[in-house]
């Protein structure tokens, strides 16, 4: 298994570009989500979803989009790009299929905007 | 709403000396708690979890932590700190009625003197 894996590693975007992180599990978990990691401040929910089809907004969803057509993808789109996302941002999936499991962290995507 | 609090936010230890890292948790019902450890530049990992039962629970790595109910927390030790173990580490809480929303602390960073 691959587990979690999230692309691009780095991104440099410029103020109102927009752009896709992609993530993919291939465990079959049925619950995925994005954090964002800012010095200081811990993990914050972006957004995520409990099953294909469904996603629902976390601690700081403004400014992020989010769909999940199959259970393996959870693509994070940034609609027009502004310096304050800039932050590493960690896709994780998760299931409760034998009670709560912990949570499995890609890489993280280390983005910054000018 | 939960919440996670980790007091110290940098913390220095001799090698070969014992650590604890505090994590104190709000939550309504039965707690599900995990600590990960997150090295430079990577993403996080699980070094144990807490559903029920015995509330010593060991993880990888040496490491072990004790839920204590009256005291709402969590506290992560280790006997005998090696060099390697320098990193941040998180607290966590979730529950499996709100499975992929884990809310965590702002983390501790531990620095390890030779």
């Amino acid at each position: 298994n691959a587990g979690v894996t999230q692309t691009p590693k780095f991104q440099v975007l410029k103020t109102g570009q927009s752009m896709t992180l992609q993530c993919a599990q291939d465990m079959n978990h049925e619950y995925m989500s994005w954090y964002r990691q800012d010095p200081g401040m811990g993990l914050r929910l972006i957004h995520y979803s409990v099953g294909a089809g469904i996603t629902d907004q976390g601690e700081v969803p403004n400014g992020y989009n989010v769909s999940r057509s199959t259970t393996e993808d959870f693509p994070l789109r940034l609609l027009s790009a502004a310096p304050s996302q800039t932050s590493v941002y960690f896709c994780a999936s998760s299931s409760t299929r034998t009670g709560l499991d912990e949570q499995y962290f890609g890489p993280g995507t280390r983005l910054t905007v000018t | 709403a939960q919440s996670v609090t980790q007091p110290d936010i940098h913390i220095t230890v001799s090698e070969g000396a014992s650590l604890e890292l505090r994590c104190n948790y709000s939550y309504g019902a039965t707690p599900y708690l995990f600590w990960y450890v997150q090295s430079p530049g990577q993403g996080l990992q699980l070094l144990l979890k807490y559903f029920s039962g015995d509330t010593l629970v060991q993880g990888i790595k040496g490491f072990e932590a004790e839920f204590k109910r009256s005291q709402s927390s969590f506290n992560l030790r280790k006997p005998s700190v090696h060099w390697s173990d320098a990193a941040e580490y998180f607290c966590a809480v979730g529950s499996n009625t709100n499975a992929g929303k884990s809310t965590f602390g702002d983390g501790t960073t531990l620095t390890v003197k030779p």
